[in-house]
């Protein structure tokens, strides 16, 4: 079985600093590891992902995060955060070893970026 | 990619009637997805619609609440039955197409969502 955590509900950050939103997973084999956003009244919009090869991946937004297999983290962050930042993210995984295509999600992290 | 026309966007039930949700993609894709979301919380996959047979439900989700039809590669349709308050909900379709090698390794592309509420 696979599964998601995020460990916090929300993230608090001022404008211009550094902010990371936290995600751990687990699955039997390499995951595939994605991360998603979504703004109030919208879809979910496509971020990041990892699938194999460098740990650290450069995503949309200036968003990046790192695959970190031996603490079984993908952590997402920015260097410097914008006001339109503010969204719910979610961190998702699956495993390929199915084949299926199914993803789990996380509970979901609310980032606020204060000006 | 893929782009998803989901519809409605939004509707208001009464209890005891179903509503169906119609989802179309612009592409072929094999795997496709129904979820639901609680405003603000997470997506919790209803089942996978697969193109000629019977979908496959998650647990704690069953076939006569919420029949799933996929009569081609680029539409499904999920319907949720005798609905009641519990019901009231975002739905939202999403797909995986193919990624290089043909495996599940590409991003999720999801639906814009129905706003469900039950009265």
């Amino acid at each position: 079985a696979q599964s998601v955590a995020q460990p916090e509900d929300q993230v608090n950050v001022a404008e211009g600093n550094p902010l990371t939103v936290k995600c751990t997973y687990s699955v039997s084999g390499n995951p595939y590891l994605f991360w998603y956003v979504q703004y109030p009244n919208r879809g979910l919009q496509f971020l990041l992902k990892y699938i194999t090869g460098d740990n650290l991946v450069k995503g949309s937004y200036g968003f990046e995060a790192e695959f970190n297999k031996s603490q079984t983290s993908f952590h997402l962050k920015k260097p410097s955060a914008l006001v339109s930042d503010s969204a719910l993210y979610f961190c998702a995984v699956r495993d390929p070893n199915t084949n299926a295509g199914k993803s789990t999600f996380g509970d979901g992290t609310t980032l606020t970026v204060k000006p | 990619s893929a782009v998803i026309s989901q519809k409605p966007s939004r509707d208001i039930c009464q209890r005891g009637t179903s509503l169906t949700i119609q989802c179309q993609v612009d592409s072929q894709v094999t795997m496709m997805f129904w979820y639901r979301q609680q405003p603000g919380q997470s997506l919790t996959l209803i089942a996978t619609a697969n193109q000629g047979s019977e979908a496959t439900y998650e647990s704690g989700f069953v076939i006569d609440k919420f029949p799933i039809s996929r009569p081609n590669l680029t539409f499904s349709t999920l319907t949720v039955s005798n609905m009641s308050p519990e019901d009231s909900s975002i739905y939202l379709c999403s797909v995986v197409p193919r990624g290089q090698g043909g495996g599940p390794n590409t991003e999720a592309f999801f639906g814009q969502g129905t706003r469900l509420t039950v009265v």
